[in-house]
């Protein structure tokens, strides 16, 4: 059970920033929470973003969220060659009373 | 700190069983959602199933309902995912993960543990 759409994959150079777009509908997104998770390679994801907008302690602020209706968006500034990773958000479905991820983004810094 | 320590996991036949263990410590165990996550080999994450705080309330992803069961025990701060009439498909890590207090996310996950089924 997937969110729905996230891009498979996304570059940008280093410094420069990048968003990563997050659609879904009005079950998930559109009326729940969402949550960003960082997966750097071979490792355990890790918590960026929580309910839209919120950073967890640690968390730099070169990192950001936001949502509009049922696309949410992650926003990176500042990239560093340290933040290629995936990049998956993450909401509960009240319909199908259960969680959703998207499919996940891999991005590359060039 | 908070930490989740996995055990089980392993290679087992289709058909077969299996029993995940998640242990907590470094909170308040019986205050905290609970979840299952997992990850097939060069794939995303996929939710598994959840359990609430207190165990009232339990729900399943479609692809492993009526074959997979979540539980805790809050007396020795324990989550559990028993798995039985595993399938090839069933092949990924498996993470457990404290919900955050409040609402639909995921603030700290296990090492992971590895599950493979193949005959």
């Amino acid at each position: 059970q997937s969110v729905s759409t996230q891009p498979p994959s996304v570059s940008a150079a280093p410094g420069q920033k990048v968003t990563i777009s997050c659609s879904g509908s009005s079950s998930n997104i559109g009326n729940n929470y969402v949550s960003w998770y960082q997966q750097l390679p071979g490792t355990v994801p890790k918590l960026l973003i929580y309910e839209d907008n919120k950073r967890p302690s640690g968390i730099p602020d070169r990192f950001s969220g936001s949502k509009s209706g049922t696309t949410a968006t992650l926003g990176i500034t500042g990239l560093q060659t340290g933040d290629e990773a995936d990049y998956y958000c993450g909401a509960w479905d009240s319909s199908l009373s259960a969680g959703v991820f998207g499919g996940g983004t891999k991005l590359t810094v060039l | 700190q908070v930490q989740l320590v996995q055990s089980g996991g392993g290679v087992v036949q289709p058909g077969r069983s299996l029993r995940l263990s998640c242990g907590a410590s470094g909170f308040t165990f019986s205050s905290y959602g609970m979840h299952w996550v997992r990850q097939a080999p060069g794939k995303g994450l996929e939710w598994v199933a959840i359990i609430y705080h207190d165990g009232s309330n339990k729900y399943y992803a479609d692809s492993v309902k009526g074959r997979f069961t979540i539980s805790r025990d809050n007396s020795k701060n324990t989550l559990h995912l028993q798995m039985n009439s595993l399938r090839v498909e069933d092949t990924a890590v498996y993470y457990c993960a404290r919900q955050g207090p409040g609402s639909y996310y995921f603030d700290y996950w296990g090492q992971g543990t590895q599950v493979t089924v193949s005959s």
